[in-house]
């Protein structure tokens, strides 16, 4: 299985909504990550889970909140979002822990967040 | 931040045509990746290329490396229309954090 699934594939949401992304991958990867992508644009870094744990937070708002229940899922709580978080919202995974290696990532196909 | 550059920003070719596209970056890198996105999917990696090598090839991809020019050329041979894509390049800053260029959109005509 070389797969990394997101869900919900499109989601909409007003401003006092709390809602969840889910994202899974079961290849034994030890770091994931979470992406921002507005149209466009190129991908940018959130967040990043090495061993589970917290290892790089791209100074992002605490409305924007990662889990990590376990080695195989990620999640990205949201609450009191604005419409500029409106973006495509990617998941991806890598072999080695955060330092262990630059490698490759294994992306999800997104989630695509509409905030009204 | 955004390390790499790309050029060009767009790409139009004919089926069964050559593209090309490069990317430039800013510091020192251990390796330099390309992916491609299809509108609105995910990203999927296509090549790795390590500091210390020059050339790769992967298929109908040749992806060179020139760390003295701090620069990367992606080019696809004989495209065809599922090609048609974002191409990103990626670096690893020192930190290990990768930074994605602004990436090339390319248009293949059939």
């Amino acid at each position: 299985d070389t797969e990394v699934t997101q869900t919900p594939k499109h989601l909409v949401m007003g401003m006092t909504n709390k809602k969840s992304l889910k994202c899974e991958q079961h290849m034994g990867h030890r770091a994931m990550y979470w992406y921002k992508q507005k149209a466009k644009k190129p991908p940018e870094l959130m967040f990043v889970y090495s061993y589970e744990k917290l290892s790089i937070n791209e100074s992002v708002p605490s409305r924007f909140s990662p889990e990590c229940p376990n080695s195989s899922l990620l999640n990205l709580h949201l609450h009191a979002l604005q419409p500029e978080d409106s973006a495509l919202y990617l998941c991806a995974s890598s072999q080695g822990g955060w330092a262990d290696n630059t490698g490759e990532l294994f992306f999800g196909e997104g989630s695509r967040l509409t905030v009204l | 931040s955004q390390q790499g550059e790309e050029d060009p920003q767009a790409l139009s070719i004919q089926e069964g045509e050559n593209a090309t596209m490069n990317c430039s970056y800013k510091t020192s890198i251990n390796n330099l990746q390309w992916y491609r996105q299809n509108s609105g999917r995910g990203l999927v990696h296509l090549i790795l290329i390590r500091s210390n090598e020059r050339e790769k090839h992967s298929g109908r991809l040749r992806v060179t490396l020139d760390t003295s020019k701090k620069s990367s050329s992606l080019l696809i041979t004989a495209s065809r229309a599922a090609d048609t894509a974002s191409y990103f390049c990626a670096t690893d800053l020192n930190d290990y954090k990768l930074s994605f260029g602004a990436g090339t959109t390319v248009t293949v005509r059939a």
